[in-house]
Order: structure tokens, then sequence, then C-alpha cells
């Protein structure tokens, strides 16, 4: 099963970019990468997913490694808004998502 | 947008009760998942369906059972609900098809507190 890897908590200064890393060195081929965010008391909401290109929307940029086996989330310009867990998500066998705990983000004023 | 709604905020029950979660969803979605939520454990993953009465386990199905009875709706049903089913329950669809390609859509969650 790709499993994913993140460090538990990370600190970012407002309006600094935030890099999130994450570890998904058993990832196969077909499989995506995706990247959700959670803020206190509210279900998980998804940023932005990805194959093998970088890939940009209105709330990140998602930049994934040659061999596939890391990629970064970056936040251009952190607000406090942003402050939340982020989950790096690969697919578990069946077609099921594994969560993990996430890294937990906080933007500081 | 697809709404994923579930049908209580906070819910308190008491020990031995049967306890029904229930969560619905607005996009004819194939796939709807429960997950709870504990600190330190992150979203594990209860029960799964791919589709009207299809039903599979996922890593932690002890203690609890589910009903997908039409594709919109998907319940938690925890038999004789304990003290440690109190937890945040959340409950996520997904179109069905290519996998991997469609991500989830999670509901705001249900705190459950079990006393």
């Amino acid at each position: 099963d790709a499993k994913t890897t993140q460090p538990p908590s990370m600190d970012c200064a407002e309006g600094r970019a935030a890099n999130l890393p994450c570890n998904h060195s058993t990832i196969s081929g077909n499989e995506y990468v995706y990247w959700y965010r959670q803020i206190h008391s509210q279900g998980p909401q998804y940023i932005i997913h990805g194959l093998k290109n970088n890939e940009t929307n209105e709330m990140a940029s998602l930049i994934i490694t040659e061999d596939r086996k890391s990629s970064t989330l970056i936040l251009p310009h952190a607000t406090l808004r942003d402050t939340a867990v982020y989950y790096c998500i690969v697919r578990n066998t069946g077609n099921q998502f594994y969560f993990g705990t996430g890294t937990s983000l906080t933007v500081i004023p | 947008d697809v709404k994923v709604t579930q049908s209580s905020r906070y819910l308190v029950k008491r020990t031995g009760e049967k306890v029904f979660l229930e969560c619905v969803q607005d996009m004819d979605h194939e796939n709807m998942f429960w997950y709870r939520q504990d600190p330190g454990l992150g979203l594990r993953l209860i029960y799964f369906s791919y589709d009207v009465k299809m039903k599979e386990k996922g890593d932690i199905p002890e203690g609890y059972s589910v009903s997908r009875e039409k594709k919109e709706r998907f319940s938690l049903i925890l038999e004789s609900a304990s003290t440690n089913q109190t937890s945040m329950y959340l409950c996520a669809s997904r179109l069905g098809g290519a996998i991997g390609v469609s991500g989830y859509t999670f509901g705001s969650g249900t705190r459950l507190t079990v006393v």
C-alpha cells in the first residue's frame, strides 16, 4: 500500500510561502498524489492533485519530483486562514485514501 | 458544488444505545465512505460503499455496520455504543470511475460522545 510521510508540524510567517513536504516512496506509476486540508472542526477540503507534472490552481501549487517519490505543496502567500492540518494522500489498495496524521501548519502574524 | 450533509453536528448517546449516523450527498456519487478521526491517529476508514447495497470493510470496522439502500444515503450504525467510540465521524463521497482521478468531498463531521 502506498503510504505517505509528512512532518507533524510547521510554522510559516504570514505573507511568506509555505512549503509542505511529503514523501511517498512506494507510490506506483498510476497513483495520483492528492492534498487536502482540514481547518479545525470542519471536514477535510480538497486543495490540489497531480500525477507527474507540476500543477497550479487558485489555492496552491504542487511540485512532484521526477521520480515521484516526493512532492511539495506550496501556498505562495500564506494567510492566517491557511492555518490547518494538511494531508498528503495517495490511493490505498481498493481505491481508498490513506490519510495519515498530516502536517499541522501554523501561520504566524 | 457537491454537497455532503451529515445529519447531526453533535450527538451525545449512552453506552449500549444503538446509534445511527446519517450522510446524504446530492451529486449522484457512486462511492461513499465513513471515517473516524481521533487526536494523534488521523483519519481512519471504517466502511465504504462503491454502489447501492454494496459495502466493504475499511481498516477499523469492528463495532460498526453500514447501510446503503439508496445511492445518495450512507448510514453508519453503532450497534451498541461504547465509550471508545467517542470520536469525530466524517462522511465522504466520490464519483466512481478511473482509479485515483476524482477526489473526495467531505461532510462537516459529527462529533459523537458516548457517556
